[in-house]
């Protein structure tokens, strides 16, 4: 089974740039997850996907950051303007029904300068 | 909200000696607690999960433990080994609106001493 891919795996950008992540979950998972892992911290849920429908984005600064799942399958995370703070690896999961494993990609870290 | 508070932040240990991770959840709602393992620059990973109708569980050198009552639950890691050093994340599920919502704790970081 081939796990979650996201690209790219590194970006460094200049504050006030924008920039976009890209993910693609495992064939047929229909819960899609962005985390937002700052260096010495756990993952921050920033939006939660069903199928191609939000259902969580509570935690997601709107005013910067927005989100898509086109087709409930890959998704792309922007960021834009992207501030200091935004610097932090931002992962994507995966998972096929409630209660069950969330699949992790490598990740895409983040550097603003 | 759920909020998931884990301790200790570190945890060295003498390669052979156990390791235990503890985490409480708030949530009373919360039905499913996994465990993650995160290895330097990788992906976590899903190492042991427990759900809230059994109160322990056990795979080879890991066991989780559930108390219900009291919002807490913990990992159990015998014999350590030094590839077991990792950060280690708990998270708790809960329900939101029909959907689950997976929180995870601020993470541990395990050092296993040859």
């Amino acid at each position: 089974e081939a796990g979650v891919a996201q690209s790219p795996r590194y970006k460094i950008i200049e504050k006030r740039q924008s920039v976009a992540f890209w993910c693609n979950p495992i064939s047929g998972h229909a819960t899609l997850y962005w985390y937002q892992q700052i260096l010495g911290q756990g993952p921050k849920l920033l939006i939660q996907f069903q199928n191609n429908g939000v259902v969580d984005d509570s935690q997601l600064p709107k005013d910067r950051f927005s989100a898509e799942r086109l087709k409930g399958v890959d998704s792309t995370l922007k960021i834009q303007p992207a501030k200091l703070e935004d610097s932090a690896v931002y992962l994507c999961a995966s998972s096929s029904y409630m209660n069950t494993e969330a699949f992790f990609g490598q990740g895409t870290r983040l550097t603003v300068v | 909200g759920e909020n998931v508070e884990q301790h200790p932040s570190t945890l060295s240990v003498q390669e052979g000696d156990s390791a235990v991770i503890k985490c409480t959840y708030s949530d009373s709602a919360s039905n499913y607690f996994p465990w993650y393992k995160q290895e330097l620059g990788k992906r976590p990973q899903l190492i042991i999960d427990i759900r809230s109708n059994v109160g322990e569980k056990k795979d080879q050198r890991i066991a989780v433990t559930l108390n219900k009552t009291a919002k807490h639950f913990s990992l159990h890691i015998t014999e350590t080994q030094p590839e077991d050093s990792a950060v280690y994340f708990c998270a708790a599920s809960y329900q939101n609106t029909g959907f689950q919502k997976l929180v995870f704790g601020t993470g541990t970081r395990l050092l296993v001493s040859p």
